[in-house]
C-alpha cells in the first residue's frame, strides 16, 4: 500500500531563511508525488507535482520540491521564507494505476518575523 | 473558471442521525473524490465517483455512501452518525484522463456530532 511519513510536526524558520519541510514515500510502482498546502479552515490548495521528468521540480508561490529516487523523498523547499507562508503542508504520493492519494499528517509552518 | 464548491461548510448532528454533504466539481471535471480530515491528521480517502459509479473505496463502512449525477456534482451521505465522524469532509474533482493529474479541492463539511 502507498504511505507518505512527514517526520516533524512542526517546522519553525525566520523570515528570509530557507525553508525546507521533509516528506518520504512508499509505493510498489513508479510514485506519483503531490504537495498541497492548507491555511486554517480552508481546503487544500495545490502546490506541485512530481510525475516524471527533472528530478527538481518547481511550483507555486515560489516553492519547488526535490524528488530523490534512491531515498524515496520528495521534500519541499523555498529559499526566502515569507510570513505569509506560515500554514500546514501536505505530503501525498498515487501509484501508478491507483486513482487515491495518501496523505501524510502534515507539517505546521511557522515563520517568525 | 468556476471552482469546486461544497455544502453546507459547517453543521452540527446528533449521534445517530444521517447527514449529505454536497459536492460541485470544477468546470470540465469529471471524477469527484471524497475525503475526511478528522483534526490534526491529513485527509483519509473514502471513495470516488467516475461516470456516475463509486471508482474505489478507502477503509469506511457502508454507511458511508454516495452518489453522482450527470452534471458531475456529487453526494456524500452518512448514516448512523458516530462521534468519530467529526470532522472536515473534503471534495475533490479532477480530470480522469490520466494518473498524474492534480485534484482541485473545496473548502469543505465541517461535520461536527454530538
Amino acid at each position: 500500500a502507498q504511505s507518505v511519513a512527514q517526520p516533524e510536526d512542526q517546522v519553525n524558520v525566520a523570515e528570509g531563511n530557507p525553508l525546507t519541510v521533509k516528506c518520504t514515500y512508499s509505493v510498489s510502482g513508479n510514485p506519483y508525488l503531490f504537495w498541497y498546502v492548507q491555511y486554517p479552515n480552508r481546503g487544500l490548495q495545490f502546490l506541485l507535482k512530481y510525475i516524471t521528468g527533472d528530478n527538481l521540480v518547481k511550483g507555486s508561490y515560489g516553492f519547488e520540491a526535490e524528488f530523490n529516487k534512491s531515498q524515496t523523498s520528495f521534500h519541499l523547499k523555498k529559499p526566502s521564507a515569507l510570513v505569509s507562508d506560515s500554514a500546514l503542508y501536505f505530503c501525498a504520493v498515487r501509484d501508478y494505476g491507483n486513482n487515491r492519494l495518501a496523505f501524510g499528517k502534515g507539517n505546521q509552518v511557522v515563520v517568525i518575523p | 473558471e468556476t471552482g469546486v464548491t461544497q455544502s453546507p461548510t459547517h453543521l452540527i448532528k446528533t449521534r445517530g442521525q444521517q447527514v449529505t454533504l454536497r459536492c460541485s466539481s470544477q468546470s470540465g471535471h469529471n471524477t469527484v473524490s471524497w475525503y475526511q480530515q478528522a483534526l490534526g491528521q491529513g485527509p483519509q480517502f473514502i471513495f470516488q465517483y467516475y461516470r456516475e459509479e463509486e471508482n474505489g473505496r478507502g477503509n469506511f463502512p457502508p454507511r458511508f455512501s454516495g452518489l453522482q449525477f450527470p452534471n458531475y456534482s456529487s453526494e456524500l451521505n452518512v448514516n448512523a452518525l458516530e462521534l468519530d465522524d467529526s470532522a472536515l469532509y473534503l471534495c475533490a474533482s479532477s480530470q480522469r484522463t490520466g494518473d498524474t493529474g492534480e485534484l482541485f479541492f473545496g473548502e469543505g463539511s465541517r461535520l461536527t456530532v454530538l
